[in-house]
């Protein structure tokens, strides 16, 4: 079946720096996707969505883009920071019939901030 | 607070019991959904349900059951036939159905179940 996946497993970076974290999806007809962060022993938290119809959107420190061409996810967070430290996941939701609302994660990646 | 809450936090289940994971949310949302978490992996969907009295399986339902009587409730049961229970279980819940579909998926802070 079709899965969402991730480049690295792992990443570190110096607080104050930007991190970028990245996702390959493979449903091309998957119309929207969400990035969400895990920290240790809590649920996912939601940090932000897009649509198929853009291609950037940003938010708080954080901006998602979106290259359909190739089929590529990433989060950018800027001036990184070491409450960000977690795990980031993303996931799609194929379009269509019984698969509303339903999303397939990736595996996710662990982001480490250090001081 | 809105939000989504589970429990127990831990729960550990005897060999041939079935045990039951509750997850209640207060954001008047339609659509719940039961997710198992495997360590340093993702989330697979084990049920989900769109609407009170409706509901589906979702990857890997194999062992579970579920039921959706109250529109804020969706307990989650292991049954005895899952022989492999040891996992994070994650509630998630969302506005979206139909055409309203795509809006996040809130989540609770899950339910570590294992096995004694």
């Amino acid at each position: 079946g079709e899965s969402v996946g991730l480049h690295l497993p792992t990443l570190s970076v110096q607080e104050g720096d930007n991190s970028i974290i990245n996702c390959a999806y493979s449903n091309s007809a998957s119309d929207y996707f969400i990035w969400y962060k895990q920290e240790s022993g809590k649920g996912p938290q939601f940090i932000i969505d897009i649509r198929s119809n853009m291609d950037k959107r940003q938010g708080q420190r954080v901006t998602v883009l979106l290259n359909k061409t190739v089929k590529h996810l990433s989060l950018q967070i800027a001036a990184t920071q070491p409450g960000d430290s977690a795990v980031y996941f993303c996931a799609e939701n194929p379009p269509g019939g019984t698969s509303y609302g339903k999303l397939t994660f990736g595996q996710g990646t662990i982001l480490t901030v250090h001081p | 607070d809105g939000g989504i809450t589970q429990s127990p936090k831990y729960l550990f289940r005897k060999e041939g019991q079935n045990v039951t994971l509750s997850c209640e949310q207060n954001l008047n949302h339609d659509a719940m959904y039961w997710y198992r978490q495997d360590p340093g992996q993702g989330l697979r969907l084990i049920y989900y349900s769109q609407i009170v009295n409706d509901f589906q399986k979702g990857d890997i339902a194999e062992g579970y059951s579920v039921s959706r009587e109250k529109k804020e409730s969706f307990p989650l049961t292991v049954t005895s036939a899952q022989k492999n229970p040891t996992a994070f279980y994650l509630c998630a819940s969302s506005t979206g159905q139909g055409v309203f579909a795509n809006q996040p998926q809130h989540f609770g802070d899950g339910t570590r179940l294992s096995i004694l």
